[in-house]
């Protein structure tokens, strides 16, 4: 079966702008996580949704936002782009949050913020 | 303040040896532990998992050892084969709570032929 897709896979970014990053889960899956890669900080969750609602939210500012689609399909939102939030943004789906052994990663958005 | 910790960023080995990645962590709750792999331009995959009840988990050439009075856990690969080169990422949950893993920074590793 079709993988975690992810567009763009590339987007370049000036500081103040917004940005909408889009993730087609795997078919049958409802849950979609969000996570920021960064070398300096690793993998830091941003956020999940599990039927359309948000289950459970990272640490991150409110320009960071995200939704979920009836099909699924998940957006993540960064209004008012700062340099710091280049990076690699990594969407990944399961079929409930508890399958942590079975969450599949998408290849990720690179995100560059000129 | 980094609550699961992978102190070498990078390790190199020759293949046919043994590869050894290190991660701690400081949270006592956590009481689930995984390792994935990335390599460039793609998702991290699932390797192997831990829980807190046992004290090793083997899956072919991957094993994992917990050791939780250290808070400790260490992934060995052996043996070691040039296609292992890849960044691998520990990471632990709660897994009555949120299960949402917290992730290291991770480990590059490079097998040399």
């Amino acid at each position: 079966k079709a993988g975690v897709t992810q567009t763009p896979r590339y987007l370049i970014k000036t500081r103040g702008q917004q940005v909408t990053l889009s993730c087609s889960p795997i078919s049958g899956h409802r849950s979609v996580s969000w996570y920021q890669q960064t070398p300096g900080q690793g993998l830091q969750f941003l956020f999940e949704y599990f039927s359309e609602t948000q289950r459970n939210k990272g640490n991150f500012p409110g320009r960071f936002s995200g939704r979920q689609f009836s099909n699924s399909r998940s957006e993540m939102n960064v209004s008012t782009l700062e340099l710091g939030d280049s990076a690699l943004y990594l969407c990944a789906s399961s079929l409930s949050s508890r399958y942590y052994n079975e969450q599949f990663f998408g290849p990720g958005t690179r995100l560059t913020v000129l | 303040d980094q609550q699961v910790k992978q102190n070498s960023p990078s390790l190199s080995v020759q293949e046919g040896r043994i590869s050894i990645l290190n991660c701690d962590y400081t949270n006592s709750m956590f009481d689930y532990f995984l390792w994935y792999k990335k390599y460039p331009a793609e998702g991290p995959t699932f390797l192997i998992s831990i829980s807190s009840i046992k004290d090793k988990n083997e899956d072919g050439r991957f094993t994992v050892f917990l050791n939780k009075s250290a808070k400790h856990l260490s992934l060995h690969i052996v043996p070691s084969q040039p296609g292992d080169s890849a960044v691998y990422f520990c990471a632990a949950l709660i897994s009555g709570g949120s299960y949402i893993p917290t992730f290291g920074r991770g480990t590059s590793l490079i097998v040399h032929p």
